[in-house]
């Protein structure tokens, strides 16, 4: 079945750490996304990709980085940058073109130690 | 400034009652998405609505489109507690980022 896989489910970060959320499509989508959720609220854009080797910062995008080597993944690291890195982070993805809708991956849910 | 707006944001009703949400947008798009979010899951695509008039039904929900109005709303008929979720409108910013509303908590109880 085509989907979207985010890795881990679970994720705690300790101070001045760096930590990878992986996230793996096998939708042959161009576009791909990442969404941070706070609890009780609705979705905030960090980055997005429109294609390889391409991304633009989205809405909230200080404090982390993201690399999109490959179609299928489109990894987001959560830098010592951002002090309050508490959330449920979502990544998507979406054929080019209008009209589609995102789909969505399982999520990670991060959390300071 | 491009915004989404639903309301209510929350509500809670009886099964067995009918209700509707509604999205307000800004912009002038005409491809307008709605989803659904069970409490600590992803978020789930429901109904794509492209034009306007656009009508889509899928059991007790049934979404619709009025670009004009730059409205879309979302009618729940006879809920049942199944369909105790958030439910969030986004819209068309471009052809790859959509501008997302707050969503709205709904409740139903037996």
């Amino acid at each position: 079945d085509g989907g979207i896989t985010q890795s881990p489910k679970y994720l705690f970060r300790k101070e001045g750490q760096n930590v990878t959320l992986s996230c793996e499509q096998n939708l042959n989508h161009d576009a791909m996304y990442w969404y941070r959720q706070d609890p009780g609220q609705g979705l905030r854009l960090i980055y997005y990709s429109q294609i390889v080797n391409d991304f633009q910062k989205g809405d909230i995008a200080e404090g982390y980085s993201v690399s999109r080597e490959k179609k299928e993944s489109f990894p987001l690291t959560v830098t010592s940058a951002q002090k309050n890195p508490t959330a449920f982070y979502l990544c998507a993805s979406r054929n080019s073109g209008g009209g589609q809708p995102q789909h969505f991956g399982d999520g990670t849910r991060l959390s300071i130690l | 400034e491009l915004k989404v707006e639903q309301n209510p944001l929350f509500l809670s009703m009886q099964e067995g009652k009918n209700y509707t949400i509604y999205c307000n947008y800004s912009t002038t798009s005409d491809r307008l998405y709605w989803y659904r979010q069970d409490p600590g899951k992803s978020l789930e695509s429901l109904f794509v609505l492209l034009s306007n008039g656009a009508v889509k039904q899928e059991g007790r929900l049934m979404a619709s489109l009025d670009t004009k109005a730059r409205l879309s709303t979302l009618h729940i008929t006879a809920a049942v507690h199944d369909l105790s979720a958030t439910y969030f409108c986004a819209v068309d910013r471009s052809n790859y980022q959509l501008i997302w509303g707050a969503g709205t908590k709904l409740i139903i109880k037996p």
